[in-house]
């Protein structure tokens, strides 16, 4: 089974604080992705990368930044937390191919309170 | 933009009762279709997807049809659980430029079964 990880399931951070978020995927998968999740928006893409070293603003990315500089991980960087990044922050992978029977595979999320 | 468009919650049923999950998508070329799930403090799970028009998606039950002529795929189940009690993301696929794909999500409907 594919496992995407997030290494932190709470966080309590305070405002300016600089924060990272963690993921590991373990299927070799060259896409992944920062999507973050607020009731009554659905999901929201902050940014994705489609290979090491590689990345791309998605639909939020204000106020984040990432990086990836092994495969297998891609990380969710909040330079100076604000309030209104509460939220909770779901990591996912796939494969790098264009075919259209491609899963994305989700961690569990990191819920993240900034106070 | 590619967008999804699924019914607002909450939705409230009776155990055994019969449920419909309205999504709607743009009419942008014919992207893979996908349910996820998202059971209360999880990640999102996929819970089931269809890649062409008139394929039917079905697990645990639940089934959705992508039906090109009405650029839907309503989610349904003909006898819902307690335990299906979660939130529901329809989404679609979008292509990266660099190759692999993206999740483009509705914003959620939440179920709720009681006994």
């Amino acid at each position: 089974d594919v496992k995407v990880t997030q290494s932190s399931r709470y966080l309590v951070k305070r405002t300016g604080e600089k924060v990272f978020l963690e993921c590991v995927q373990d299927m070799d998968h060259e896409n992944m992705f920062w999507y973050r999740q607020d009731p009554g928006l659905g999901l929201r893409l902050i940014y994705f990368s489609y290979d090491v070293k590689m990345k791309e603003k998605g639909d939020i990315p204000e106020g984040y930044s990432v990086s990836r500089e092994k495969k297998e991980r891609f990380s969710l960087i909040l330079e100076s937390a604000s309030t209104n990044q509460t939220s909770m922050y779901l990591c996912a992978s796939s494969i790098g191919t264009a075919s259209s029977g491609n899963t994305i595979y989700f961690g569990e999320g990191s819920w993240l309170t900034v106070v | 933009g590619n967008s999804v468009t699924q019914m607002e919650g909450p939705v409230t049923l009776s155990e055994e009762a019969f449920l419909t999950i309205n999504c709607t998508y743009t009419a942008t070329g014919y992207p893979s279709l996908f349910w996820y799930v998202q059971y209360p403090g999880e990640g999102l799970q996929l819970l089931l997807k269809a890649t062409k028009a008139d394929d039917k998606g079905s697990n645990k039950g639940f089934e959705a049809t992508y039906r090109k002529e009405t650029t839907s795929f309503h989610l349904e189940k003909g006898s819902v659980q307690v335990s299906d009690s979660a939130v529901y993301f329809c989404a679609r696929l979008n292509p990266l430029t660099g190759g692999g794909n993206k999740l483009t999500f509705g914003t959620g409907t939440q179920l709720k079964v009681e006994l």
